[in-house]
């Protein structure tokens, strides 16, 4: 079984560029969620996606972040224009159904902005 | 809101025991994660406490006071794999993981 797969591992942009990250989840996981970890600091909660709808997205820093689940599948989160602070590693993870301890996670964009 | 707290880096030998502990502050509890990262990896899960105790896995145990907001994780017979980030996590509401800065672990020979 395939886990959950991000794309790309990397990007570098410069400030004012726009960036798309996407995640596949796991087949069949209905739940997505988005995390970002700024080095050093937590790992911070963006945004949960249940299908195709957003079931929370108080994480969400500001209007310049953009998720979006079509179909309930795979995932995409959009950053424009990007600002230096948005810079650190964004991690996707699915789970089954809603979950209050168990999160299968991809192994993250590292995403720079210079 | 919530906050956890547990130490950035804990360094120790191989065959050692370590224990990363966690304090947390967070209002409608219902557990307490724990992680691991290796550099560049996917975070894994490694085990949860819902209820005060004890939960063994193989050379990995986790611990739960909700009375004390206190968990930790404890790793015997330490290897060199075991050298990674470790992040606690609590969950409270719906489903959301709260997690903390993580502790690196550095095992030396």
């Amino acid at each position: 079984e395939a886990g959950v797969t991000q794309f790309p591992s990397h990007s570098v942009i410069e400030k004012g560029q726009t960036v798309t990250l996407r995640c596949d989840p796991i087949s069949g996981h209905d739940n997505l969620y988005w995390y970002r970890r700024v080095m050093g600091k937590e790992i911070k909660f963006l945004l949960h996606f249940v299908k195709e709808s957003k079931q929370d997205e108080s994480g969400m820093p500001n209007n310049r972040f953009l998720a979006e689940r079509t179909g309930g599948t795979y995932s995409t989160l959009k950053v424009q224009p990007a600002e230096l602070e948005d810079s650190g590693v964004y991690f996707c993870a699915s789970s089954p159904g809603p979950t209050r301890k168990k999160l299968f996670f991809g192994s993250g964009t590292q995403l720079s902005v210079l | 809101g919530q906050s956890l707290e547990q130490p950035s880096e804990v360094t120790a030998v191989e065959g050692a025991i370590v224990q990363i502990n966690c304090t947390y502050q967070t209002s409608g509890f219902y557990g307490l994660s724990w992680y691991q990262q290796h550099d560049g990896g996917a975070p894994t899960f490694l085990s949860y406490n819902a209820l005060d105790g004890l939960e063994e896995t193989g050379r990995f145990s986790s611990f739960l006071s909700r009375s004390d907001s206190y968990g930790y994780l404890l790793l015997q017979e330490l290897q060199m794999k075991d050298s990674a980030s470790y992040f606690c996590a609590v969950t409270s509401g719906y489903s959301t993981l709260t997690f903390g800065k993580g502790t690196m672990l550095l095992v030396s020979p």
